[in-house]
């Protein structure tokens, strides 16, 4: 069981460079999302979509672009990136439903941006 | 604005012993979630226990139990017989009122001693 895969595990960008993390999940979720974790701050939503073709702005979604045109798929684009986007960021995916349901999550992404 | 607040940085528990994490939230919604998720070194994100608001009786899995407070709106969280692998970052989450848009605090990182 495969669950939710994120891809590269580790980056380093220059300021200015751009990059896709990618997310891809395996139990047909229409619910995924885009977490960043900072020292003190917690998880914070940057973007989520319930379904293939529906995105979503989350909490900090300046700097960030996504699409959902397939359902396993969740790519998340840094066009030109910036040193405040040094983070761990996580995706994660639940069923449809209710707030209820359970988030499955990548084992994250850590990036630096110098 | 809903928002969850962890005001334990940091803890530390001798093994075998019992901890509670506290966990306060702001909605203003009669019906949710609530969520607590333990971040281990590995960096995984794992479900510890979850609350529906609706249910009188607190959430209880194994060690793992809560104090749900819903005019207080606290979700504590107590860990007995607490064991060296509980060590982690634990947080408190919430889906928000739409069930899409989960808050999470900034956590509360638990040592346990042996």
């Amino acid at each position: 069981n495969a669950g939710v895969t994120q891809t590269p595990k580790f980056q380093v960008l220059k300021t200015g460079q751009s990059m896709t993390l990618q997310c891809a999940q395996d139990m047909n979720h229409e619910y995924m999302s885009w977490y960043r974790q900072d020292p003190g701050m917690g998880l914070r939503l940057i973007h989520y979509s319930v379904g293939a073709g529906i995105t979503d702005q989350g909490e900090v979604p300046n700097g960030y672009n996504v699409s959902r045109s397939t359902t396993e798929d969740f790519p998340l684009r840094l066009l030109s990136a910036a040193p405040s986007q040094t983070s761990v960021y996580f995706c994660a995916s639940s069923a449809a439903g209710t707030g209820g349901r359970k988030l499955f999550f990548g084992s994250g992404t850590q990036l630096s941006v110098l | 604005a809903q928002t969850v607040t962890q005001s334990q940085p940091e803890m530390s528990v001798q093994e075998a012993e019992t901890v509670t994490l506290s966990c306060t939230y702001d909605t203003s919604e009669s019906n949710y979630y609530l969520f607590w998720y333990k971040q281990p070194p590995s960096r995984q994100m794992i479900l510890v226990i979850r609350q529906e608001a609706y249910k009188q009786q607190n959430a209880t899995e194994n060690r793992f139990s809560v104090n749900f407070q819903k005019a207080a709106k606290s979700f504590s969280l107590k860990i007995s017989d607490s064991q060296l692998g509980d060590t982690a970052m634990y947080f408190c989450a919430f889906p928000g009122a739409s069930g899409n848009q989960f808050y999470f605090g900034t956590g509360t990182s638990l040592t346990v001693i042996p």
